[in-house]
């Protein structure tokens, strides 16, 4: 299995507080990707990174941001949560100088009430 | 907008049957198709197709992609309960900056009875 961790794996927040979650990766792959899974829609590209300090945005970006200070650590914060954020949120990283497919973390499971 | 569609979205068989799952798609800039396993957790990697017509195999499973008909198939011969999951498809598009992003379908859920 990739090297790749999430924390926390599952939490519980209210409407309107920030929330960080992390991703850590122990492959030193330069790709790293935060996705959310809700039923129906399968997983939606949040924001994707291509290097420390290097993100863009993914097809649901609208209410997160994200950081990455450091290779092994991607970052993704709501500043503000709101129900329609409860879901269950997975890190991907990809070795693309050497082949593209991803491989994914655990996963979060983030409820907001 | 860039689509992936994939059929049916569940399905259920006896162990022993052979089942096929479709994924369609509408994407400008295809690089890849990838198919993922999911079994309450992570994702895990399957396959990752990029030339049409070549197959790609790993025991019971297979796929091939048709990048004229924009589709691929992933067949499972000889289904057991160990392969009951939900079956991912994505395809991957790249940008101006070489970066790549994976559009996901809904997914089919396959249940092996005994």
């Amino acid at each position: 299995d990739a090297g790749i961790t999430q924390s926390p794996r599952h939490k519980v927040t209210e409407t309107g507080t920030p929330v960080t979650l992390r991703c850590h990766q122990t492959e030193n792959h330069r790709y790293m990707y935060w996705y959310r899974q809700d039923p129906g829609h399968g997983l939606r590209l949040i924001h994707y990174s291509y290097g420390v300090k290097d993100t863009d945005k993914g097809e649901v970006s609208d209410g997160y941001s994200v950081s990455r200070s450091k290779t092994e650590d991607f970052l993704l914060t709501l500043e503000s949560a709101t129900s329609s954020q409860t879901s269950v949120y997975f890190c991907a990283i990809s070795p693309r100088d050497v082949s593209y497919e991803q491989y994914f973390g655990p996963g979060t499971r983030l409820t907001v009430t | 907008e860039d689509k992936v569609v994939q059929s049916p979205l569940s399905l259920v068989v006896h162990e022993g049957d052979t089942v096929t799952l479709n994924c369609s798609y509408e994407v400008t800039n295809f690089r890849s198709l990838l198919w993922y396993k999911q079994e309450k957790k992570a994702p895990t990697f399957l396959f990752m197709l990029t030339s049409s017509g070549i197959e790609k195999k790993s025991g019971r499973l297979s796929s091939i992609l048709d990048k004229k008909e924009l589709f691929s198939i992933l067949n499972i011969t000889a289904t057991q309960t160990g392969d009951s999951a939900v079956y991912l498809c994505a395809v991957e598009t790249f940008g101006s900056s070489n970066t790549g992003k994976l559009i996901f379908g809904q997914g089919t859920t396959l249940q092996v009875k005994p």
